[in-house]
């Protein structure tokens, strides 16, 4: 099945920028959306970059969403304590009738 | 805003089936472009989509699932619902209802989920 990559974890100081990354496929990220999740243990999902570079109202200016060819990337910049835990990139694959498919996840750690 | 609330029974015996619905209120089930799916977590590991369910009844599943997964959906009731069946201890999890947007956001999951229920499948 297809999958999306990401990489396991990746940390960073208060007021730093780090970036998460997607990699994927021509037949999802390289011809849909992506979007981007940010998960607390307990917690439902929050959307934090939906149509791979918008933000929702309420979340602030310093996620940013990019996509480029079959990759797609977060970039998380002044971070905060409160930027710690588990983001998620996903996007619809256009593989056998279409399903949306959910990356492995990057443990955010400040 | 939209609220979503998922309830069922907290734990399966295996083999047998997962049900589990999702009530909306603040809104209606049938809005044009607004789809309803659900996501599951299991323990220590990331998010998997099951599939969604437009108000007309059409559904979309993931692939892996599909040959034991059944949703439904009660317009009167502005409810819908998931069934899993022959389950084993590998659906046990946490599962999240949530609604999808149309087919220009790429049919994702959006702003709208419900908090989630844990669902362990046991003996």
């Amino acid at each position: 099945q297809s999958v999306l990559t990401q990489s396991p974890s990746v940390s960073g100081t208060s007021g730093q920028r780090v970036t998460i990354s997607c990699s994927g496929s021509p037949s999802n990220i390289g011809s849909n959306y992506v979007y981007w999740y940010h998960k607390l243990p307990g917690m439902a999902p929050r959307l934090l970059i939906y149509r791979s570079d918008l933000r929702p109202s309420g979340v602030p200016d310093r996620f940013v969403g990019s996509r480029s060819g079959t990759s797609a990337s977060l970039a998380i910049s002044g971070l905060r304590s409160e930027d710690e835990g588990d983001y998620y990139c996903a996007a619809w694959d256009d593989s056998l009738s279409g399903f949306v498919i959910f990356g492995g996840g990057t443990k955010l750690t400040v | 805003q939209l609220l979503l609330e998922e309830s069922g029974p907290g734990l399966v015996q295996p083999s047998g089936t997962l049900s589990l619905s999702c009530t909306v209120s603040n809104g209606s089930i049938t809005t044009t472009n607004h789809y309803w799916g659900w996501i599951r977590q299991s323990p220590g590991e990331g998010l998997q989509w099951l599939g969604y369910i437009y108000y007309s009844g059409s559904t979309s599943y993931n692939p892996s699932l599909r040959s034991r997964l059944t949703m439904s959906i009660n317009t009167s009731a502005n409810r819908f619902s998931l069934k899993l069946r022959s389950v084993t201890a590998a659906d046990t999890g946490v599962y999240f209802c949530a609604r999808h947007g149309g087919s220009r956001d790429g049919h994702l999951p959006g702003l709208n989920w419900g908090q989630g229920i844990l669902v362990t499948v046991s003996s």
